[in-house]
Formats: structure tokens, C-alpha cells, sequence
């Protein structure tokens, strides 16, 4: 079993949906829970950052963790077309420590 | 913008070379990280310094890959005796090292070996 798993997609969704991504994870050390943004050949961005279970929101995107569960997920309200991207769910156990990512899931937001 | 920056962008080289691969992390960050990321995947940990020292290099696959920081700053990362499966993008990140768990990444290296 991976450490962290992530349906690959492709997952493509009409303009203005609401986009649900989901990791699951086996390593309950895990204390830090990030989504990175990945556009084609480009580096990863970080576009959410959270420490242990809870909600965080950011404008149209919203982070849950479940730790309980060992899920996390990613929410994006009014999906745009420049949301096309692979996201790519991370996690670690320090703050300062590696970082593990889950195998990302392709995003395309028709017009 | 003073961002990561890795060269060179692309690298091809034959089975059995050497290639060194070049990071210069964000100004002022003293921890910086290199992953590897294969085609579909997401990246995957190699080493991690916070200074001038590897603080974890749990990730490098076997002793054909080093990597050094001698100043603490710009990072390399070498590879010897490529071997196909080597082929990869190569990402540099680096971090402030402190309290912010923030990893800047570069736009990686793409390494091909034929």
C-alpha cells in the first residue's frame, strides 16, 4: 500500500462546478496536510496548507483533514478553466520535514 | 522574480554519463529539498538540507546520486553513471527553514538518458 493514495483522474468538470479531490493516507503521523497546484512543466505551487483535522478556506477553494479517517480533500467552488491543473495532495510529519505527495489527479474545467 | 531557478532546463545524456544538476533556491532560505518526479506521479523526496548539511538523505535511491550545498545557498545534485531509468524531472524547492512550512519549487530539470 502507498503511503498516500489519489484517484489520477482525468476528472473534467463544465465552468462555474464545484470540484471535489480526495487523498487518503496510511501514515497517522502525519500532522501537516497540503494541496499543491501543478501546471503542465511547471513546479508544483502550494495553494493550501493545513495543521491537523479541520476546515480551511481560501477564497474558492476549501481544505478538509479527517484524521480520524486519514482523509483529506480539496474543494473548489466555481471552477474556472485556468483551475485546469494537476493537484497534487502532500503531507508530513514536521514542518520542516519531507514532504510526501500522493500521484496528483488531472483537472480540466471546460468552458 | 527571485524565485527557484534550476539549470539546465533539460538535460540529455547517454547510459553511463555524469550530470550534474544546478539549484539556486530564494535568497535568505536555508532549507532547500530535491525530488524527483516521473511521468504521472507525484514528486518524490530525495534529500533535504537545512544549512550547509543533509539533514535527511533517506531518499536517495542508491549511492550512484550525491548532492551537496558547500555554502549553504546554490545546491547540486549529481548523478553518476546514469542509467535509463534515471530519466525523471528533477525539482529543487527551498524553504525558510523557519516556522513556514511553505517549499518555493523551481521548474525542474528534465533529465533524459538514452
Amino acid at each position: 500500500q502507498k503511503e498516500v493514495e489519489q484517484d489520477p483522474g482525468p476528472l473534467s468538470v463544465p465552468e462555474g462546478a464545484i470540484v471535489s479531490l480526495n487523498c487518503t493516507y496510511s501514515n497517522s503521523a502525519f500532522q501537516y496536510f497540503m494541496w499543491y497546484r501543478q501546471y503542465s512543466r511547471k513546479g508544483p505551487e502550494l495553494l493550501m496548507y493545513t495543521y491537523s483535522s479541520g476546515n480551511k478556506e481560501d477564497g474558492r477553494f476549501t481544505a478538509q483533514v479527517d484524521k480520524s479517517s486519514k482523509y483529506i480533500s480539496l474543494f473548489i467552488r466555481d471552477s474556472q478553466p485556468s483551475d485546469s491543473a494537476t493537484y497534487l495532495c502532500a503531507m508530513s510529519i514536521t514542518s520542516y520535514d519531507k514532504v510526501i505527495f500522493g500521484p496528483g489527479t488531472s483537472l480540466s474545467v471546460i468552458p | 522574480g527571485a524565485g527557484v531557478s534550476q539549470t539546465p532546463s533539460n538535460k540529455v545524456t547517454e547510459k553511463g554519463k555524469y550530470v550534474e544538476l544546478r539549484c539556486d533556491p530564494i535568497s535568505g532560505h536555508t532549507a532547500l529539498y530535491w525530488y524527483r518526479q516521473s511521468l504521472g506521479q507525484g514528486p518524490e523526496f530525495l534529500i533535504y538540507f537545512q544549512g550547509t548539511g543533509a539533514a535527511d538523505d533517506s531518499g536517495l535511491p542508491n549511492d550512484r546520486f550525491f548532492a551537496v550545498r558547500p555554502e549553504g545557498s546554490v545546491s547540486t545534485l549529481k548523478i553518476q553513471r546514469t542509467e535509463r531509468g534515471d530519466s525523471a524531472v528533477y525539482l529543487c524547492a527551498s524553504s525558510s527553514g523557519t516556522g513556514s512550512h511553505e517549499q518555493f519549487f523551481g521548474p525542474g530539470t528534465r533529465l533524459t538518458v538514452l
